[in-house]
């Protein structure tokens, strides 16, 4: 199993800012995911962040506006930047450990 | 609160048999329910969801789950099973608006030639 610790759980930001997301694991893992939840949508995947190299990033999704890191088996960051209220979302960091899923808690990101 | 149960954490079928995942949820206020997939290595996927609008949903690949209210339950199925349906699923719930999902804890679908 993996449990993961993401933190802020939220937070409200103001317009053209960033913030940055942590994801903490308890366990070493080579693949973790970067989830977006908007309200009354599903999830979508972000990018998928592999130690020691950049990210995958999905269709419509860019580094830019993403950044993230992944400096060891075990962390992981997400940046929103330069924030308008159209990011206003849920992110969730995920990580496999095979066929198996474990997720954060989730951050609450609401721009004004 | 809500929360999801999905049963049986293991089901194997064999290819060209039907695919039946279970999923009861439990929700103070008419859910959303989704299912989605996860290939070895790979990101989640979504397969399916329901918003409210027809009890019979229909997904990609051949899935679809339908929604009872009587039974609180929202089960996967696949009439014939292919080698390449091996993966893990969620089933997921979420009370709409701006509340996050709650996964169920998976079930992992084994395919036999």
């Amino acid at each position: 199993s993996a449990v993961i610790s993401q933190k802020p759980s939220r937070d409200i930001c103001q317009r053209g800012t960033s913030l940055t997301i942590q994801c903490q694991v308890d366990s070493q893992v080579t693949m973790m995911f970067w989830y977006r939840q908007q309200p009354g949508q599903s999830l979508t995947l972000i990018a998928t962040a592999n130690q020691g190299s950049e990210a995958t990033y999905e269709s419509g999704f860019v580094i830019d506006k993403f950044p993230i890191s992944r400096p060891n088996l075990t962390f992981s960051t997400l940046t929103v930047s330069n924030m308008s209220p159209e990011d206003s979302s849920i992110y969730l960091c995920s990580v496999a450990k095979g066929l198996r899923a474990f997720f954060g808690q989730g951050t609450r990101l609401t721009v004004v | 609160a809500q929360s999801v149960t999905q049963l049986g954490s293991h089901v194997s079928v064999s290819e060209g048999a039907l695919v039946l995942l279970r999923c009861n949820y439990s929700s103070s206020v008419p859910p959303y329910l989704f299912w989605y997939v996860q290939y070895p290595n790979q990101g989640l996927q979504l397969l399916l969801k329901y918003t409210s609008a027809a009890t019979l949903v229909k997904g990609i690949n051949g899935f679809e789950a339908e929604f009872k209210k009587s039974e609180t339950s929202f089960h996967l199925t696949k009439p014939s099973a292919h080698m390449s349906d091996a993966a893990e699923y969620f089933c997921a719930v979420s009370d709409g608006g701006n509340e996050k999902l709650t996964f169920g804890t998976g079930t992992r679908l084994t395919i036999i030639p």
